[in-house]
């Protein structure tokens, strides 16, 4: 265990469905990060939060939309997904911004399948 | 163009043997490399990560090796074993500003060992 859960695990959801992520990481971090993973590609980094406010958003579309409450909770919210956002989303906490030498942690993931 | 180019895609071996990945990069300026064993089906887990200053690292039976004048880097395991089988992501971050501009992530090489 990393001290980063993410729920659901699985999600399988239709194009026209609103859903949402959960990520809570328990390890006292101040950064918190969206990432997606397809097959064969390089991990893409989506969102950054750093204090609960929003650092970064690599010009994601706007049917993925981020929320971050607190310091330990981070969730991503899902709408009018296309088929070709079926993905891995990982969600990962370090101690400070990740370009400097602090460890990322990352969850399991969320399988997420849009049919 | 900053990439990170990891190689082979994929390797195979017999459990006990040793065997050496490959991460070659172009991100400019360098802050540090990293690398990750992620499992099918789980999120990255560091191994190790190197800063310019440092040659070798190791983790067990993990050992990085980082040249910061010719841009590579390798990870070798020796003795490996079953629970080896997994993707190995090669990590490296660039000069502190964006964030999203400082870490660049490779595509990854499957490691599967046989018994």
């Amino acid at each position: 265990e990393t001290g980063v859960t993410q729920t659901p695990r699985h999600l399988v959801m239709g194009m026209t469905n609103k859903k949402s992520l959960k990520c809570e990481q328990h390890l006292g971090h101040n950064a918190m990060y969206w990432y997606k993973q397809s097959a064969k590609k390089p991990l893409e980094l989506m969102f950054v939060y750093n204090f609960k406010e929003q650092t970064e958003n690599n010009s994601v579309p706007s049917r993925f939309s981020p929320e971050c409450p607190n310091s330990s909770h981070l969730f991503l919210h899902l709408h009018t997904l296309q088929p070709e956002d079926s993905a891995l989303y990982l969600c990962a906490s370090s101690q400070d911004l990740a370009g400097s030498t602090y460890e990322q942690y990352f969850g399991p993931g969320t399988r997420l399948t849009v049919t | 163009k900053n990439q990170v180019e990891q190689s082979p895609q994929s390797l195979i071996i017999l459990e006990g043997k040793n065997c050496t990945l490959q991460c070659n990069y172009t991100v400019s300026p360098f802050s540090n490399l990293r690398w990750y064993k992620q499992d099918t089906g789980r999120g990255p887990v560091s191994l190790t990560i190197m800063t310019f200053s440092e040659n070798t690292k190791s983790n067990g039976r993990y050992t990085a090796t980082l040249d910061a004048d010719t841009k590579q880097s390798s990870l070798h395991i020796t003795a490996s074993q079953l629970s080896d089988s997994a993707s190995y992501i090669c990590v490296v971050s660039g000069d502190r500003g964006s964030t999203l501009g400082r870490l660049y992530f490779g595509r990854g090489t499957q490691l599967t060992v046989w018994p």
